[in-house]
């Protein structure tokens, strides 16, 4: 079975600035999918941005970037020039090849831009 | 486009009770999954369904139960409520090619059970 851990339950950033959230898993299998999603209050899941294990370029969307180290694993997420609309929780979840679209997810982290 | 609708948003159901929750997937969609998200936790997979069959479960008991129909759209079905079930339940809709398609999260309905 997988698991996903997210050891940050809250963080705080001002506005503009940078600011990276931890996510760590444990898996036996070596191909999957790593991703983040950002669930504000109006409790919409919303993709942020996807990790194939089998890429080793770091996946970017505009202001979103991950590290992922595959040895370690290890997937964060960077936040570059935050603004107020990021406020959120952000889950980091795993899902194996093939497998659908059965996600596991780790615990969240809430997120608090600052003006 | 249409998106991924749920009904009702909220709802309060005594122990024991049973409830049906909607999901309408979004247009073109035909995998539909169902996630459990309790107060202050991340989401957990209940089931998927394609093609009006469940396909992949995760570990859920036997009283939560659903459906597909023809036009995609499914039903979720809790028996024998338990305080332990209240909770966000989340449906998720994504067209099934192969290969990893996204998901496209409704908003969800809140369970209150007392």
């Amino acid at each position: 079975a997988q698991t996903v851990t997210q050891s940050q339950p809250e963080m705080s950033v001002q506005e503009a600035e940078t600011v990276t959230l931890s996510c760590t898993y444990d898996t036996s299998e070596n191909n999957y999918y790593l991703f983040w999603y950002k669930q504000p209050p109006s409790r919409q899941m919303i993709l942020v941005i996807r990790q194939e294990a089998y890429k080793q370029q770091n996946a970017t969307e505009n202001r979103f970037s991950v590290n992922f180290q595959k040895a370690a694993k290890s997937f964060s997420l960077k936040i570059s020039d935050s603004q107020l609309g990021d406020t959120a929780m952000y889950f980091c979840a795993f899902m194996k090849f093939n497998a659908g679209n059965m996600l596991t997810f780790g615990g969240g982290t809430r997120l608090m831009v600052k003006p | 486009e249409t998106g991924v609708t749920q009904s009702p948003t909220h709802l309060i159901k005594t122990r024991g009770q049973q409830v049906t929750l909607r999901c309408s997937s979004q247009s073109g969609h035909n995998t539909v999954s169902w996630y459990q998200q309790a107060l202050g936790q991340g989401p957990q997979f209940i089931f998927q369904y394609y093609r009006e069959e469940e396909n992949g479960r995760g570990n859920f008991p036997p009283r939560f139960s659903g459906l597909q129909f023809p036009n995609y759209s499914s039903e979720l079905n809790v028996n024998a409520l338990e305080l332990d079930d209240s909770a966000l339940y989340l449906c998720a809709s994504s067209l099934r090619t192969g290969l990893h398609s996204p998901l496209h999260f409704g908003n969800g309905t809140r369970l209150t059970v007392t």
